[in-house]
């Protein structure tokens, strides 16, 4: 149980260009949706927290025009990286959480989605 | 803040027992995990450990927690070639109750 998936896992687009991640949360309701990147070699840091029905929490220095989130529904988020550049290329991975139960703040990951810039 | 500090590098031999060790800074965490990292791949929630508790046995899995020196360990035994990954070891913390990440513990296993 507790499966979390992502789509596309890997995308290349042109600099300039917008680009939508979905994370869905398959056999659970997903209160609460995080976002995180990784950088080659490095641990996961997050971008920005999402509530179902509320706007995203951003951490400092995550621009919110320039990642925007939805999270539309108690199974689906959306993180879209508008204008795209070099720069932004990395793995973006979902995890996922939910209310109640003995294991609250368990999260469970999506498998990740590599974005290439060129 | 918080943090959680890894060693970055375990070379084991297969059929070794692996060690991976962690300390972390934040004693109101609830729980604390580890996952698993395949190369190009998402995190697999490996196991995790209630505070409450000192050791969590599971199959060749064994997580000891020592709470007065905030130090969480993993250890594999009988490690095999398909334990090469990278292992993270995370703590909730953050305003959000979001996880507080290790750097990652690359560990190489050869036959």
């Amino acid at each position: 149980g507790a499966v979390v998936s992502q789509h596309p896992s890997r995308v290349i687009c042109k600099s300039g260009t917008s680009v939508k991640i979905e994370c869905r949360s398959l056999d659970f309701q997903a209160t609460t949706m995080f976002w995180y990147r990784q950088f080659p070699k490095q641990s996961l840091m997050l971008m920005a927290t999402s509530n179902e029905g509320s706007k995203a929490t951003y951490e400092q220095g995550v621009e919110k025009d320039k990642f925007l989130i939805n999270h539309a529904s108690l199974t689906l988020s959306t993180l879209t990286v508008t204008s795209a550049h070099p720069e932004d290329s990395s793995f973006y991975i979902c995890s996922a959480s939910w209310r109640g139960g003995p294991f609250q703040e368990t999260q469970y990951f999506g498998p990740g989605t590599r974005l290439l810039v060129l | 803040g918080e943090d959680v500090e890894q060693s970055l590098f375990l070379s084991v031999r297969e059929g070794d027992s692996s060690v991976i060790n962690c300390t972390y800074t934040d004693s109101s965490s609830t729980y604390l995990y580890w996952y698993k990292q395949e190369p190009g791949a998402g995190l697999q929630l490996l196991t995790y450990i209630f505070s409450n508790m000192d050791m969590k046995q599971d199959q060749r899995l064994t997580v000891l927690l020592n709470k007065k020196d905030k130090h969480l360990s993993l250890r594999i035994a009988d490690t095999q070639t398909g334990d090469s990954a990278i292992y993270f070891c995370a703590e909730v913390g953050g305003s959000q109750g979001n996880l507080i990440f290790g750097k990652g513990t690359k560990l190489s296993v050869k036959p």
